[in-house]
């Protein structure tokens, strides 16, 4: 059974600061991986999909990272910014599903 | 872009009482997915359809049942409500491969 390690489960730093978010994950023979966020009481939104060939993929100030040997993905927020205070959840897709990680609740302080 | 829309938002339920979560997506997906998240669990599958007519069980199936109506529409039904069962719960949708795209949620408290 796949399972998804998040650290740390909580995070603050002050604005500007670059940043890195871990995700680990005990199988990889894996489908694709999914970085979302969670705003307090809002469903999650899709940050970035890798899939298992790939290495990594961006999006503006974001980038995420996947090694599969090592069961690790990172999420890199660069220039951070109070608005990125949020839940990122990290999800390991098989064919047909999504296991979820617990999540690393980040606050950006201005 | 309405995306992934999930009706109640907000439901409370008496111990016994049955009642349907509604979900609909318009990005004409394949694949549709039910989750439940609780505090220190994480979110969790219930059910998912990878096609229209086709209905497979997550992990954790036990008290609910699904309707794929459509390629647009996949209800979850609670035919008998138990506390524990109180919970939030997300719909989601996808084409294969790509990516999961969620609803905002529906919070249910079970009494």
């Amino acid at each position: 059974k796949q399972e998804v390690t998040q650290i740390p489960a909580a995070l603050s730093v002050p604005e500007g600061e670059n940043l890195v978010l871990n995700c680990s994950f005990t199988d990889s023979a894996i489908y694709n991986l999914q970085w979302f966020r969670q705003d307090p009481g809002k469903g999650l939104t899709s940050l970035l999909l890798i899939q298992s060939s790939q290495r990594e993929q961006t999006s503006g100030r974001l980038n995420a990272s996947l090694d599969k040997s090592s069961g690790r993905s990172t999420l890199y927020i660069a220039a951070s910014q109070p608005g990125d205070s949020a839940t990122y959840l990290c999800a390991v897709g098989s064919a047909r599903q999504l296991t979820f990680g617990s999540g690393t609740q980040l606050t950006v302080l201005p | 872009n309405a995306g992934v829309t999930q009706t109640p938002k907000f439901q409370v339920l008496k111990t016994g009482q049955s009642m349907t979560l509604q979900c609909a997506q318009d990005m004409n997906h394949n694949s549709m997915y039910w989750y439940r998240q609780d505090p220190g669990m994480g979110l969790r599958l219930i059910y998912y359809s990878a096609s229209e007519g086709t209905t497979d069980k997550g992990e954790v199936p036990n008290g609910y049942n699904v309707s794929r109506l459509n390629k647009r529409e996949f209800s979850l039904r609670l035919e008998s409500a138990a506390p524990s069962q109180t919970s939030v719960y997300f719909c989601a949708s996808s084409e294969v491969g790509g990516p999961q795209h969620f609803g905002d949620g529906t919070r249910l408290s079970i009494l």
